[in-house]
């Protein structure tokens, strides 16, 4: 199976601060890797799909980059409501798999 | 726009069969694949299974020998049995819609999911 490393796994962060997350994938996987935001007890959330669109309604200060085994999640001037738990996502094979998450939290 | 809708014990004893239900509402499970998704406690997402709306079935290789996916396009749900579960089994379940979509090339996307129903084991 693939398998998808984030970086970091954790990220104390102030608002308007610019947030970067990295996802690492085993293997190549073209573009077809997906984030998404976890709120507790709310549904899962696409942000981005295929690495680099943004699925509808998102933000555009969220933004995704990267293909192969590299890719980057940006969120360019943070707002409390973006903390949360971000996880990238591959579909180019089954398995699918997740990664291990990221947890935002406010300064 | 698609709904889905977990519904489950909340609390299942260690030996016994874990059951849960996934309720789509605003549109037809025709057509498309719904797959399972847990998150233990204090972990990531671990993918579970997928299956198509005529029944083809996908599941994860360390669950597969306890899982069981079928699905009910009269009642427009799908389900999930789990046999044997320990307290690893303990996670919120999720369950979502299998999309198909085209950008620079085909791909599939877990597009929309349930709220999640949290599942015990304990005795």
């Amino acid at each position: 199976e693939i398998v998808l490393t984030q970086s970091p796994d954790f990220q104390s962060v102030t608002p308007k601060e610019k947030v970067t997350i990295t996802c690492r994938a085993s293997q190549s996987i073209g573009t077809t890797l997906h984030w998404y935001q976890l709120k507790a007890d709310q549904s899962p959330k696409v942000l981005i799909k295929d690495a680099s669109q943004p699925f509808s309604g998102v933000p555009p200060r969220f933004s995704g980059s990267g293909s192969g085994t590299d890719f980057t999640l940006t969120i360019n001037g943070l707002e409390a409501e973006d903390v949360a738990t971000y996880y990238c996502h591959q579909s180019s094979s089954l398995p699918y798999t997740f990664g291990q998450g990221t947890k935002l939290e406010i300064k | 726009q698609v709904q889905l809708q977990e519904s489950g014990p909340g609390v299942v004893k260690p030996s016994e069969t874990l059951s849960l239900t996934c309720s789509v509402s605003g549109g037809s499970i025709n057509g498309f694949y719904w797959s399972w998704i847990r998150r233990p406690p204090g972990k990531g997402l671990e993918w579970i299974g997928l299956i198509s709306y005529n029944g083809n079935t996908n599941y994860n290789p360390s669950l597969k020998s306890r899982l069981t996916i079928s699905v009910d396009t009269s009642e427009n749900h799908f389900s999930l049995k789990l046999d044997s579960v320990t307290a690893a089994d303990t996670a919120v379940y999720f369950c979502a819609r299998r999309g198909f979509y085209y950008d620079s090339s085909g791909y599939y996307l877990l597009d929309y999911w349930g709220r999640g129903t949290p599942v015990t084991v304990s005795s």
